[in-house]
């Protein structure tokens, strides 16, 4: 599976967009970007995922570059709820869906 | 989404005691798995399943075992108990979706060994 890199931590004002990058330079073509979230040591939460093309759901969206190297994780109007760890990662299920979670991205949302 | 749940969700227990750490699911997934996270640490992938009498080892070597006798079902078992098992254990289901696989994970369960 491939690896992904993402800052380590990053801030958002409540109200406005949070926008997280994700590198996955050494994605192949069968592998899927996942996102999930951990909000204060609970259980991951799925958010969203995709292959190529960008994704929306209702509660966030996915831009996957043109090149499948990098991705974006956006939510619209984020609140202080929001504050996780957010955590992509690139996946091929082949026999079982095997998510190897990273350190992840720390949102901070502030008022 | 998933109905995942885990039981208990903290647990204070002695050393060498024998522990089942439950997790049920109510949406009929096939696929089942087991992760173990310290605080402030990563999620590691200690065991899964396929289904019904399938169990398999995650990348995580731990010294937990595992059962599937019923679907619903994933029980995680230490037969004894050691401080350097405390951590959290989190279990998780998956149903397919586009030809993948998403993971719906529990509460999770605070294990403190003394």
């Amino acid at each position: 599976d491939a690896k992904t890199t993402q800052p380590t931590s990053m801030d958002c004002a409540e109200g406005r967009a949070a926008n997280l990058p994700c590198n996955h330079s050494t994605i192949s073509g069968n592998e899927y970007v996942y996102w999930y979230r951990q909000i204060h040591s609970q259980g991951p939460q799925y958010i969203i995922h995709g292959l190529k093309n960008n994704e929306t759901n209702e509660m966030a969206s996915l831009i996957i570059t043109e090149d499948r190297k990098s991705s974006t994780l956006i939510l619209p109007h984020a609140t202080l709820r929001d504050t996780a760890v957010y955590y992509c990662i690139v996946s091929f299920s082949g026999g079982y869906n095997k998510l190897i979670f990273g350190a992840g991205t720390r949102l901070a949302v502030h008022p | 989404e998933a109905d995942i749940y885990q039981t208990p969700r903290y647990l204070v227990i002695g050393t060498g005691k024998k522990i089942t750490l439950e997790c049920s699911q109510t949406m009929g997934h096939d696929k089942m798995y087991w992760y173990q996270q310290d605080p402030g640490m990563e999620l590691h992938l200690i065991h899964y399943s396929y289904g019904v009498n399938s169990t398999e080892k995650g990348d995580l070597s731990s010294e937990s075992t595992v059962s599937r006798i019923r679907t619903e079902h994933f029980p995680l078992t230490l037969e004894s108990a050691r401080p350097s098992h405390t951590s959290q254990y989190l279990c998780a289901s998956s149903v397919r979706d586009r030809d993948q696989e998403t993971q719906y994970f529990g509460p999770g369960t605070r294990l403190l060994v003394l």
